[in-house]
């Protein structure tokens, strides 16, 4: 079955510093978003990227952030000067379409990159 | 603003019972909903959806409700197993708006 591959799963990184957090999505999807949980709370949007551009994004999503497709497969997420507050779980998720003739699909969520800022 | 929500933040039932999860949302524009599972250190599973034409949709022992009148959605999991033991999230959207999550359920089953 295909799944959402998301790498590392755990990153440690010290405040300041730069992280990439790397996902593939599934190969066939067209829609690729990240969203963030910080530890007992909800799942937050931070970004959905389709046709290789930003569709929307959260307020969340600032200057620090940014998302990038830079091959055929994967999408990864930048964060230029991590801060304490960055540490969460990051999902990468895809789907298929959206909002497509007014169809909705399901978005595949990967298993998560745990990020720890120190 | 408008949000997605949940009524229980935990819920505990006997190995064998059934289960349900309440949401309720506000935005009255949604026109899709999601009931995801999350077991711990994972990431979201999707469950089953439902567009806001229908008002009931029935899966593999889990059966999702829609009432648009009180938009109220629920999950119904018919003889829970300890494998259903997870963080239940609600979420909708309209259109091409992203996913809004709400704050999820904790669904103890006791064996």
């Amino acid at each position: 079955e295909p799944e959402v591959t998301q790498t590392p799963s755990h990153q440690v990184t010290q405040m300041g510093q730069e992280v990439i957090l790397r996902c593939v999505p599934i190969s066939n999807h067209l829609y690729f978003y990240w969203y963030r949980q910080i530890l007992g709370q909800k799942v937050e949007f931070l970004v959905s990227f389709y046709n290789n551009e930003i569709s929307e994004k959260s307020e969340i999503f600032d200057d620090q952030f940014s998302v990038e497709r830079p091959d055929g497969s994967n999408f990864t997420l930048k964060i230029r000067s991590t801060k304490l507050e960055d540490s969460a779980m990051y999902f990468c998720a895809s789907s298929l379409n959206r909002g497509l003739r007014g169809m909705n699909t399901e978005a595949f969520f990967g298993q998560g990159t745990r990020l720890t800022v120190v | 603003g408008e949000s997605v929500g949940l009524h229980l933040p935990t819920l505990s039932v006997q190995e064998g019972d059934n289960s349900i999860i309440n949401c309720a949302y506000s935005n009255s524009a949604s026109d899709y909903f999601i009931w995801y599972k999350q077991e711990s250190g994972k990431g979201p599973q999707f469950i089953i959806d439902i567009r806001s034409n229908m008002d009931k949709r029935q899966g593999q022992r889990v059966t999702v409700l829609l009432n648009k009148t009180v938009k109220h959605l629920s999950l119904q999991i018919a003889a829970t197993q300890p494998g259903d033991s997870a963080v239940y999230f609600c979420a909708e959207n309209k259109g091409n708006t992203p996913l809004v999550f709400g704050k999820g359920t904790r669904l103890s089953v006791i064996a």
